[in-house]
C-alpha cells in the first residue's frame, strides 16, 4: 500500500514567489513525518520533521510544513524562494523503527 | 565532522561481474541503510542493519547483498543476478528510534556498459 503520496511530479515557481509542496500519507498510527531535498547527483538533507506538538514545524532554510491529521497531509512551504533552492523534495514516513518511506519526489525548478 | 562517505562516486560494470560499493560513516550511528534511486521511482529500500553482524532485506533485496561488520561500514555488493542495476545507490544512517531522521551519503552512479 502507497504511504507516502507527492501528487506533483514537477513544479515551477518564479524567483521570490511562494512555494507550497505537498504531501500525503496513509498510516493508521501517529506518524513521523519528515521533508527532504536532493540537488543533482548528490545525496538526501533533512529539512525537517515532524512527530509531536506544534503543527506548524520550521526547518532548515526557511522552510515549513503543517501536519494536518484531517487531511493526512504534511505540505512543506517557503514564503519566497531563491534560485538555490531548485532541487528534488521528497516527503517521508516512518512507521517503525527502520521503515521509512519515500514518495516518489517532486522536482522543482525556479525561474529568474 | 562526521558524515557518511560512499565510494566510488561513479561506478562502471560489465554484465556478468559482482561490483562492491563503499558506505562508511562516523556518526556512531546504529542503523545503516541502502537505497536505490530510480528516475520517478523514488527511494526504494534494498537492505538495511541495525547492529553489527545483523541485517535485514528490504523491499527489493533479490540480486544485492550486504555485510556489517563493523558498526561504521556497510558495503553493498551487487551481484550478476540483479538483472537491471544500472541506477543511483544512497547510504544512510541513522539513529535508533523513528524521530530521528536519516543523513545520507552523497551516493554512486552505477551503469552497466
Amino acid at each position: 500500500a502507497q504511504s507516502v503520496t507527492q501528487p506533483d511530479i514537477h513544479i515551477t515557481v518564479s524567483e521570490g514567489a511562494s512555494l507550497e509542496l505537498r504531501c500525503n500519507y496513509s498510516y493508521g498510527a501517529t506518524p513521523y513525518l519528515f521533508w527532504y531535498v536532493q540537488s543533482p547527483g548528490q545525496g538526501l538533507q533533512l529539512l525537517l520533521k515532524y512527530f509531536s506538538g506544534d503543527t506548524l514545524v520550521q526547518g532548515i532554510k526557511g522552510f515549513e510544513a503543517e501536519f494536518k491529521r484531517s487531511q493526512s497531509s504534511f505540505n512543506l512551504r517557503k514564503p519566497s524562494v531563491h534560485w538555490s533552492d531548485a532541487a528534488e523534495y521528497f516527503c517521508a514516513v516512518a512507521r517503525g523503527n527502520n521503515d521509512m518511506r519515500f514518495g516518489a519526489g517532486t522536482r522543482l525548478t525556479v525561474k529568474p | 565532522d562526521g558524515g557518511i562517505t560512499q565510494s566510488p562516486k561513479y561506478l562502471f560494470r560489465k554484465e556478468g561481474q559482482n561490483v562492491t560499493l563503499s558506505c562508511e560513516q562516523n556518526l556512531n550511528h546504529d542503523a545503516m541503510y541502502w537505497y536505490r534511486q530510480d528516475p520517478g521511482q523514488g527511494l526504494r529500500l534494498i537492505y538495511y542493519s541495525q547492529i553489527v553482524n545483523d541485517f535485514q532485506k528490504g523491499d527489493i533485496a533479490e540480486g544485492y547483498s550486504v555485510s556489517r561488520e563493523k558498526k561504521e561500514s556497510f558495503p553493498l555488493t551487487v551481484t550478476s543476478a540483479q538483472k537491471n542495476p544500472t541506477a543511483f545507490y544512497l547510504c544512510a544512517s541513522s539513529k535508533r528510534g523513528m524521530d530521528y531522521g536519516y543523513t545520507f551519503g552523497s551516493g554512486t552512479r552505477l551503469t552497466v556498459v
